[in-house]
Formats: C-alpha cells, sequence, structure tokens
C-alpha cells in the first residue's frame, strides 16, 4: 500500500541545519518532493528528486534519497526564522495520473 | 506560469445545505486535476482525481455521491459538497496534473466550515 510517514515537530536554532526525515513504502515511486506550507497559505514545492538519484542540492537544500531504505531527507543549511512551516514529503505513483501521496508533514520551528 | 485560482477561498454554510468549490486554470489546460482535504494539523488527504469528460476516480473511503466532481473543461473542475454536516469542515485544496516538473500548480485551497 501507500503510506508515508515524518515526524511530528522539529525545533532548531537560527543558523543551524535543519534535517528533515521521511519513509515511504511504494517502491515504485518515480518521485519526491518536498512541499513547504506556511501557515493559511497553500504548498510551495521546494525541491523533488527523481527515484534513481542519491541526492540533489539546491542552494539550501539538499535532499537525500536512500531507496533500498526508502528513506528521504531534506537538509535546510543555514535555517532562518522564515523557514519556519509545515513541511510535507510527497511521493509520486508511477501511473498516468502521477497521483501524490503526502505525508503527515512536520513542523519546523526556528528559534532566534 | 500558470495560475490556479479556487472559487470560494473560504465558506461558511449551515448542515444540510450543498456547497460547490471551483477551480479554474488561468493559463494551462489540464485533463487532470486532483482535489485533495488538509484538517487542521493534519496532511492532505487525496480525494479524487478529476478527468476532464469523464467520470472521476475516488480514493477509497471518500463518497462519490456526497463529494460530486465535474471536469467539464479543460481548465475548471469543480467539488460540490452535498448536504454538508460539520464533519465536512475542512481545507480543499485542488492541483492540476503534469507531473514531473519543477512547476505544480496547486490551488490556494477553500476553507469550508459548516455550523
Amino acid at each position: 500500500g501507500e503510506d508515508v510517514e515524518q515526524s511530528l515537530f522539529l525545533s532548531v536554532r537560527e543558523g543551524d541545519s535543519s534535517v528533515i526525515n521521511c519513509t515511504y513504502t511504494d517502491s515504485s515511486s518515480t518521485y519526491l518532493y518536498w512541499y513547504k506550507q506556511e501557515p493559511g497559505a497553500g504548498l510551495q514545492l521546494l525541491t523533488y528528486i527523481f527515484s534513481n538519484m542519491d541526492m540533489k542540492q539546491d542552494q539550501r537544500l539538499t535532499v537525500l534519497l536512500n531507496k533500498k531504505d526508502k528513506h528521504l531527507s531534506l537538509r535546510i543549511a543555514d535555517t532562518q526564522t522564515g523557514d519556519s512551516a509545515i513541511y510535507f514529503c510527497a511521493e509520486s505513483i508511477g501511473d498516468s495520473s502521477y497521483k501524490l501521496i503526502f505525508g503527515s508533514g512536520t513542523r519546523l520551528l526556528v528559534r532566534p | 506560469g500558470a495560475v490556479v485560482s479556487q472559487h470560494p477561498s473560504w465558506v461558511i454554510c449551515k448542515s444540510g445545505t450543498s456547497v460547490k468549490i471551483e477551480c479554474r486554470s488561468l493559463d494551462f489546460q489540464a485533463t487532470t486535476m486532483f482535489w485533495y482535504r488538509q484538517f487542521p494539523k493534519q496532511s492532505l488527504m487525496l480525494m479524487a482525481t478529476s478527468n476532464e469528460g469523464s467520470k472521476a476516480t475516488y480514493e477509497q473511503g471518500v463518497e462519490k455521491d456526497k463529494f460530486l466532481i465535474n471536469h467539464a473543461s479543460l481548465t475548471l473542475s469543480t467539488l460540490t459538497v452535498t448536504s454538508a454536516h460539520p464533519e465536512d469542515s475542512s481545507f480543499y485544496i485542488c492541483r492540476l496534473g503534469g507531473l514531473p516538473t519543477d512547476t505544480q500548480y496547486f490551488g490556494p485551497g477553500t476553507r469550508l466550515t459548516v455550523l
């Protein structure tokens, strides 16, 4: 079945790195995504990684994928207070409709 | 780039009434749209896949007679919550299909409160 899990909460100090983890169960995932949702707002795509890649870096963001363990992580370098939000990982199921299955979300709190 | 709008952005209705939510793509033709529901402090749950010109595909546990989806054109999908009850209060979000891409188009969401 399709299941995506995340830890619920993470608190870091401004300037430190944040690492948000995600596990998924569907081995047929083609792409895995990280989204950011600020209070009262819609979803913002941060980055994504193709399932045959191990790592992707985009400015302050680094995505690591361990396909064997079905583990995905998002590292935010030099975390800022503006990074405080809920972060969702999601997997796309590789059929023609590209269904997205979301994790439960991790609330990141950045302390000054 | 494409812009997705939802209307209304929020709605309050009485229990037993029906509410229609529109998801409109302003710049992109989408044969497929997705409807999600998000309860407070929870994740997005996929409700259904809306296919232009054909019947929607509902996820397990989602009542198709309660959540009516119509995708009559390539730029408009509607979700009607029929005979709404307080437990239907939620944040409803639509998304255009067409993965994978750097650009993904989510609607801003509609907050439904049923009294």
